[in-house]
């Protein structure tokens, strides 16, 4: 089965860039997904299929996809911005999601 | 606006069973396939299963193969999810939500806030 890996927790100053990988055989190949999940909250979607923002997700968050990696990129880190942060790829009939990061603002 | 409120979880022994609803407005049910996901406690986002907008088509996870059923009726804007033989390892909050389906699902881009299901003796 595909699997996506991603690091346990990434951190970040106050108003500089984070970067999210997601690790996959591949991935390149794939339609990848992003999600935020705060505590006690359901997940939002940020980013689909590699590069684009829904309506009413700030300009700060990007992502790209290429190789074996993709990797979400939230720009001009916020406080509001911590939250666990998901990728996700249709593969062989299932829906998989990488184990998650979380994201910490210093 | 697009609503799925989800119902019936509880507190469960090991190897009974429980029955999860999602209610959905604001959107045309009948044209998005539907998933149920999960979080358990200290753990990340699992995918548990997905019905097809018609239902034509249902997909599960390894973990509740063969003991969880996805259904939908679509004349009540309701998606079902029936659990039997539940485990400890079953304990999660367990999310509705819902993909477009373009030959195959897109993102999941609304979500439920969630029913807590706790298995235990």
């Amino acid at each position: 089965s595909y699997e996506l890996t991603q690091p346990l927790s990434v951190s970040v100053a106050l108003g500089q860039t984070a970067r999210i990988a997601c690790g996959g055989y591949n991935i390149g190949s794939e339609n990848v997904h992003w999600y935020q999940q705060k505590p006690g909250q359901a997940p939002v979607l940020v980013i689909y299929s590699n590069t684009n923002r829904p309506s009413g997700i700030p300009e700060r968050f990007s992502g790209s996809n290429s190789g074996n990696t993709a990797t979400l990129t939230i720009s001009r880190a916020q406080v509001g911005d911590e939250a666990d942060y998901y990728c996700q790829v249709w593969d062989s009939s299932t829906v998989v999601f990488g184990g998650g990061t979380k994201l910490t603002v210093l | 606006q697009v609503q799925l409120v989800e119902s019936g979880g509880g507190v469960v022994q090991p190897g009974r069973s429980l029955r999860l609803s999602c209610a959905a407005s604001g959107f045309t049910f009948s044209g998005f396939g539907m998933h149920w996901v999960r979080r358990a406690p200290g753990k990340g986002l699992e995918w548990v299963t997905l019905i097809w907008y018609d239902g034509s088509k249902k997909y599960y996870a390894d973990s509740v193969k063969g003991r969880f059923t996805i259904s939908r009726d679509n004349s009540k804007d309701t998606l079902y999810l029936q659990m039997n033989s539940l485990r400890p390892e079953d304990t999660a909050m367990y999310y509705c939500a819902r993909s477009d389906i373009v030959v195959v699902p897109t993102s999941i881009d609304s979500w439920g806030q969630g029913t807590l299901v706790t298995v235990s003796s």
